[in-house]
């Protein structure tokens, strides 16, 4: 079974330093994506990174980027020039591409990051 | 208008009611779901429908029930809620996964929050 762990339930940042947000997971599978979704107070899950397993190289996405390390099974986020409208729930997830979970998207509890000027 | 919408945005319910949460998407995705979110616990799947006469159970259907009334519909039952079923609802859709660039992303809707007193 997919798990993913997210062992921060709360995190601070400055206003333009930067942030890391750990997840760790756990799956039998080669082939999967991981994700980091952004909740903000309105609610609305919004996609903020993806990456394939089969890539070596760490996604990007202007100022977030991931620290992918398949053999641990860890994907971190990190934030950099931390801005005021990055403050919200943070949550990893993953999905396998094939077998009887396909579409199943797991989720971990989140992270709760919070942005001081 | 939005990809993905939800009905009703917001209701209160009482013991032993049913409520039904509908949502539509224009994306033209094939796959749909529903997920609930407590805090705490991140979003968990209930149900998914990978084309109109396919029904999957997902980690916590008892107590749901779903129908895929077309491509673009799905909805979501609570055919006699119960408190505990306070929670936030999210639809979202994704597409059928055979191209691995840009698959699997998951479009989600603004949520449905429901309070069962």
């Amino acid at each position: 079974a997919q798990t993913v762990t997210q062992s921060q339930p709360e995190m601070s940042v400055q206003e333009a330093e930067t942030v890391t947000l750990s997840c760790t997971y756990d799956t039998s599978e080669s082939d999967y994506y991981l994700f980091w979704y952004k909740q903000p107070p309105s609610r609305q899950m919004i996609l903020v990174i993806r990456q394939e397993a089969y890539k070596q190289q760490n996604a990007t996405e202007n100022r977030f980027s991931v620290n992918f390390q398949k053999a641990a099974k860890s994907f971190s986020l990190k934030i950099s020039d931390s801005q005021l409208g990055d403050a919200a729930m943070y949550f990893c997830a993953s999905l396998l591409r094939y077998g009887g979970s396909q579409g199943n998207l797991i989720f971990g509890k989140g992270t709760k990051l919070s942005v001081k000027p | 208008d939005a990809d993905v919408t939800q009905t009703p945005r917001n209701r209160i319910t009482k013991t032993g009611k049913r409520i039904m949460l509908e949502c539509s998407q224009t994306k033209g995705h094939d796959r749909m779901y529903w997920y609930r979110q407590d805090p705490g616990l991140g979003l968990r799947l209930i149900y998914y429908s990978f084309d109109v006469k396919d029904i999957n159970k997902g980690e916590i259907s008892d107590g749901y029930s779903v129908s895929r009334q077309a491509q673009a519909k799905f909805s979501l039952s609570l055919e006699s809620a119960i408190p505990n079923q306070t929670a936030l609802y999210f639809c979202a859709t994704s597409d059928n996964g055979q191209a691995f660039s840009g698959a699997n992303v998951l479009t989600f809707g603004a949520g449905s929050r429901l309070t069962v007193l």
